[in-house]
């Protein structure tokens, strides 16, 4: 049982450099998210995808680009990291929206120095 | 001012206690209240959710909802070592961000054995 994946665990940047965070989930669910998680913030939003070939911002969108590439996967893109963006990621996923429950991948730790 | 405000903790038990857990908010259009739990280096996990105002059992576990005072609490009896995690509440939200959750920034429970 997959559940929902997430790669890379660990990553860390240069400030400037580009990088993409891969998600995909085996459940068949319609919505994906893209979380970040920080100390003293709890999980906010950057952005999320209602159903394959929609996506819309989140809380948190600056800095960030996503693809919903197809029903299983979604990406989320820094283009020109900086280090307010060091935080860990979490995609998640769930069948529809709402009260649906929603699943977590296990995070990727991103530094950006 | 965030939408839901919750204590960080650590909160330190001893194992058999009872430990109460809460969260203020300040959207009266919350209407669905979960808890979340995280363990370390995991993602979160759906522990239980209600509807509106009132009490859900479920085992050791019991989430309240105080609407008129916008107070939510989980209450966990005889705890448990295994306990020890982060635990997050949150509410699905409506407005500019549609029917997505709003997490607080989590509260961490240590049970000492």
């Amino acid at each position: 049982n997959a559940g929902v994946t997430q790669t890379p665990k660990f990553q860390v940047l240069k400030t400037g450099q580009s990088m993409t965070l891969q998600c995909a989930q085996d459940m068949n669910h319609n919505s994906m998210y893209w979380y970040r998680q920080d100390p003293g913030m709890g999980l906010r939003l950057i952005y999320y995808s209602a159903s394959e070939g929609t996506t819309d911002k989140g809380e948190v969108p600056n800095g960030y680009n996503v693809s919903r590439l197809n029903k299983r996967e979604f990406s989320l893109r820094l283009e020109s990291a900086a280090p307010s963006q060091t935080s860990v990621y979490f995609c998640a996923s769930s069948f529809g929206q709402g009260v649906d429950t929603i699943y977590f991948g296990e995070g990727s730790w991103l530094t950006v120095v | 001012q965030k939408e839901v405000e919750q204590d960080p903790g650590p909160l330190s038990v001893p194992e058999g206690a009872i430990v109460s857990l809460n969260c203020t908010y300040s959207n009266s259009a919350f209407q669905y209240f979960m808890w979340y739990r995280q363990y370390s280096r995991k993602g979160p996990e759906l522990l239980m959710y209600t509807y509106s105002s009132g009490n859900k059992e479920d085992g050791r576990f019991t989430a309240q909802v105080d609407k008129s005072s916008k107070y939510i609490s989980l209450f966990i009896r005889d705890s448990q070592p295994s306990d020890s995690a982060t635990y997050l509440c949150a509410m699905l939200g409506s407005g500019e961000y549609g029917n997505k959750l709003v997490f607080g920034a989590g509260t961490i429970l240590r049970v000492k054995s």
